[in-house]
């Protein structure tokens, strides 16, 4: 139990493009939907949450007309990279969780490479 | 904040040895810590997570201890095999929120 899918699991594209990542809890309701950045060798660096039905809470320093997130359902967030450019390029992790202090559940993540 | 501070950042053992890798936070609200492992190329999944309100928490080769008092927990891998190999999380969590302070990882290597 407790799956989530994230798609797609890799991307390549031109600097200018906007990209759109999707994640879904496949069998249980996510009351809250992370999004993270990883660079290598490095840690997840927590970009926003997400509830169902309401805005996104973003992290200092991550620009949110940036990185659109949207969260309509309770088993879909989907994370839009907008008018990508190289720095942008990196590997993008979703998380689910079902209810409070529970365990995060994660995506397979997707790998962005901007040219 | 929460601050979740973790060693060694690197991990060599030899196959059938144990491996300890510890994890301190600064928060005395944190009551949930969740262990992730994460291969290469894939996202973290959770091994093992330990709650306050006990010590420790043993699954077959996989142990999480916890030391409230001194803020610190471990995670124990006995009998390790070379998939085992991967780079390893730690995390901590309050009642009052659903965000994660994640460690800066440990990155095991199990030598056959």
């Amino acid at each position: 139990g407790a799956v989530v899918s994230q798609h797609p699991s890799r991307v390549i594209c031109k600097s200018g493009t906007s990209v759109k990542i999707e994640c879904r809890s496949l069998d249980f309701q996510a009351t809250t939907m992370f999004w993270y950045r990883q660079f290598p060798k490095q840690s997840l660096m927590l970009m926003a949450t997400s509830n169902e039905g309401s805005k996104a809470t973003y992290e200092q320093g991550v620009e949110k007309d940036k990185f659109l997130i949207n969260h309509a359902s309770l088993t879909l967030s989907t994370l839009t990279v907008t008018s990508a450019h190289p720095e942008d390029s990196s590997f993008y992790i979703c998380s689910a969780i079902d209810g409070n202090n529970q365990p995060q559940h994660f995506g397979d993540g997707t790998r962005l490479s901007i040219l | 904040g929460e601050n979740v501070e973790q060693h060694p950042s690197t991990l060599s053992v030899q196959e059938g040895d144990s491996a300890v890798i510890k994890c301190t936070y600064s928060d005395s609200a944190s009551n949930y810590f969740p262990w992730y492992k994460q291969e290469l190329g894939k996202g973290p999944q959770l091994i093992i997570d330990i709650r306050s309100n006990v010590g420790e928490k043993k699954d077959q080769r996989i142990a999480v201890t916890l030391n409230k008092t001194a803020k610190h927990f471990s995670l124990h891998i006995t009998e390790t095999q070379p998939e085992d190999s991967a780079v390893y999380f730690c995390a901590a969590s309050t009642d009052t929120g659903n965000q994660f302070y994640f460690g800066t990882g440990t990155s095991l290597t199990v030598i056959p």
